[in-house]
């Protein structure tokens, strides 16, 4: 059956410094998502991303995050310069198509700032 | 603001018994309601998805019922294994205008079943 598949699966990184967590959507979908989970705390939508475009984010997804899809397969999330307070599950889900319908999330990015 | 509460916090069963977990949502406008199963470390899984026409699903042992009225949902877990030790999460998506990818989910039920 396909997944979702993220990597790595955890990311240790300093204060202020640059990461790119990865994620390979369904091959076949059209939406992809990204979300958080700090340690305890429920899951948190980050943005959505359609026909190579941002269609919706939060609050939370500030200037200091941008996604792109480099390629017909990654889906990437960067966060230019990490705070303590980046610290959590990043999940990647897709969905083939939008608003109405099931969201396949992968197994997660487990980020650690120093 | 959109808010999903769930109750209970946890809850811990015997294996074999049923149970039943609740959520109230203020999510409007208000388009479909989703129930996750999620493990520990991993990602969601999902259960159910039920529109605001819908009343009850159903997805092997698990039943989801929803009134749209009231801004109720439950699930219900029937003949609990050992396997169904997880976080329920109820998750709901406004429609379109009021951004329908921006799913709100609710803290869970960490439902923990035992022998």
């Amino acid at each position: 059956e396909p997944e979702v598949t993220q990597t790595p699966s955890h990311q240790v990184t300093q204060m202020g410094q640059e990461v790119i967590l990865r994620c390979v959507p369904i091959s076949n979908h059209l939406y992809f998502y990204w979300y958080r989970q700090i340690l305890g705390q429920k899951v948190e939508f980050l943005v959505s991303f359609y026909n190579n475009e941002i269609s919706e984010k939060s609050e939370i997804f500030d200037d200091q995050f941008s996604v792109e899809r480099p390629d017909g397969s990654n889906f990437t999330l960067k966060i230019r310069s990490t705070k303590l307070e980046d610290s959590a599950m990043y999940f990647c889900a897709s969905s083939d198509l939008g608003t109405y319908y099931e969201q396949y999330f992968g197994p997660g990015t487990r980020l650690t700032v120093t | 603001k959109n808010q999903v509460e769930q109750s209970p916090q946890s809850l811990i069963i015997l294996e074999g018994k049923n149970c039943t977990l609740q959520c109230n949502y203020t999510v409007s406008p208000f388009s479909n309601l989703r129930w996750y199963k999620q493990d520990t470390g991993r990602g969601p899984v999902s259960l159910t998805i039920m529109t605001f026409s819908e009343n009850t699903k159903s997805n092997g042992r698990y039943t989801a019922t929803l009134d749209a009225d009231t801004k109720q949902s439950s699930l219900h877990i029937t003949a609990s294994q050992l396997s169904d030790s997880a976080s329920y999460i109820c998750v709901v998506s406004p429609d379109e205008s009021g951004g329908g990818n921006k799913l709100t989910f609710g803290t869970g039920t960490q439902l923990k079943v035992e022998l």
